[in-house]
């Protein structure tokens, strides 16, 4: 069965601190992906980034990198220099592309709320 | 620029009314889905459909029926609501599943008393 585990539950920065989001999943699938949302106070989820588990080369994007090594089953995000407008949940979330009716369905982790302080 | 249209924003309900929440789509996209989002929780899948006239059940689908008639609409309906249904529900569409990321509605607040 597949699982998403974010440990940390609430994280607390200052300003311009590097912050990373950890994530761990479980699955049996060979093929499978791996994504990243944000949920800022205004409510709504907003996609940050997909990657598949064929593709294990980290991702930069501004200020956003992710560091995806299946060797831990791991997905973690990190925010350099963070800013008070990535105050948001952050969700990690897995895809099966495996047999069977229910793959391709989004399983969520239960995220992780960063506050980052002026 | 519509992308996915969730209907109400809010709504209070007491116990045992029924009620239906309802979510649209224009990017024809095949695939759909409901959430549920509580504090602590994440987002639990309540039912999606990979196509016109096929559902199926998710995570958590007790007390919850949908239908999907159209490639646009995915209503979700509560039968009788009861308080524990009191939650965040998010619809989401994507055109592929498992390789498509998901494009959400933005949320319907439901209180049920």
């Amino acid at each position: 069965a597949q699982k998403v585990t974010q440990a940390q539950t609430e994280i607390s920065v200052v300003e311009k601190e590097d912050v990373t989001l950890d994530c761990v999943y479980e699955t049996r699938d060979t093929t499978y992906y791996l994504f990243w949302y944000k949920q800022p106070p205004s409510g709504e989820l907003v996609f940050l980034i997909r990657r598949n588990s064929f593709d294990e080369q980290n991702e930069i994007s501004g200020r956003y990198s992710w560091n995806f090594q299946k060797s831990t089953s791991s997905f973690n995000f990190t925010i350099t220099a963070s800013q008070v407008v990535d105050s948001a949940v952050y969700f990690c979330a897995l895809s099966e592309a495996g047999g069977g009716g229910s793959q391709g369905n989004l399983i969520f982790g239960k995220g992780t709320k960063l506050s980052v302080k002026p | 620029n519509a992308g996915v249209t969730q209907t109400p924003k809010f709504q209070v309900l007491k116990t045992g009314q029924s009620m239906t929440l309802q979510c649209a789509q224009d990017m024809n996209h095949e695939y759909m889905s409901w959430y549920r989002q509580d504090p602590g929780m994440g987002l639990r899948l309540i039912h999606y459909s990979v196509g016109a006239g096929i559902t199926d059940q998710g995570e958590v689908p007790n007390g919850y029926n949908v239908s999907r008639s159209t490639t646009e609409d995915f209503p979700l309906r509560l039968l009788s609501a009861a308080p524990s249904q009191t939650s965040v529900y998010f619809c989401a569409s994507s055109y592929r599943t498992q390789t498509g990321e998901l494009f959400f509605g933005e949320g319907s607040r439901l209180t049920v008393l």
